[in-house]
């Protein structure tokens, strides 16, 4: 069964860091892009980041471009999310969603809570 | 960025009743491929979304035949024959033509 598990879950001061993790399984992780999407509380879905296969091209939203980091670990099935220069408006559910055919997010995650306050 | 409208974002239905989202893009969501990467997600409470329908009208295994995609360019459309129960829930499209991926607002389906 494919699986996909965020852990990293926080709380952090304005201007903080934090990394999240997406353990992957039930699937060859090495074969498909892979995408962070967040949900601030009560709100929609906004795409962060995506990274290709091997790693070597990445995607960010303007939101995030320069603050956050997408990286992936081949060897180990895991995707990453270094989150810098946090601000109150990154608070947020963060799942990480497989690009399991193009232009489409399948299956997602249960998401990982990140709060940022002072 | 593309912008993407649903309406109406808060709907209403009795059940057995039909129901209908609509969705539209600021521009053409055809691809340089000839496909329309257009996707339709349920999101129940509490839990993660679910993809239903994926480049514009293909149906997700296991997601119940009584949903259905249809649309072309700039308008879809999200139809659900007879409502059931299971789902009431947050629906947004989403698409995948262009970086930055976006969605809809999202459009909150209740039992009258």
């Amino acid at each position: 069964e494919v699986s996909l598990v965020e852990s990293g879950e926080g709380f952090v001061q304005p201007g903080g860091s934090l990394r999240l993790s997406c353990a992957a399984s039930g699937f060859t992780f090495s074969s498909h892009v892979m995408h962070w999407v967040r949900q601030a509380p009560g709100k929609g879905l906004e795409s962060v980041s995506a990274i290709s296969t091997n790693g070597d091209r990445t995607y960010y939203a303007d939101s995030v471009k320069g603050r956050f980091t997408i990286s992936r670990d081949n060897s180990k099935n895991t995707l990453y999310l270094q989150m810098g220069s946090l601000r109150s408006e990154d608070m947020a559910v963060y799942y990480c969603a497989r690009e399991g055919s193009r232009g489409s997010l399948d299956p997602w995650g249960q998401g990982t809570l990140v709060t940022v306050s002072s | 960025d593309v912008v993407m409208t649903q309406s109406p974002l808060s709907l209403p239905v009795t059940l057995g009743q039909p129901a209908s989202i609509s969705c539209r893009s600021s521009q053409s969501l055809v691809n340089s491929d000839g496909n329309t990467y257009l996707n339709w997600f349920q999101q129940r409470p509490g839990q993660s979304p679910r993809r239903l329908i994926y480049k514009v009208s293909n149906r997700d295994s296991g997601v119940p035949d009584r949903f259905s995609g249809s649309g072309s360019g700039t308008d879809f459309t999200l139809k659900i024959s007879r409502v059931e129960a299971e789902d009431v829930g947050l629906y947004y499209c989403m698409q995948g033509t262009q970086w930055p991926w976006t969605f809809g607002q999202g459009t909150k389906v209740e039992i009258k």
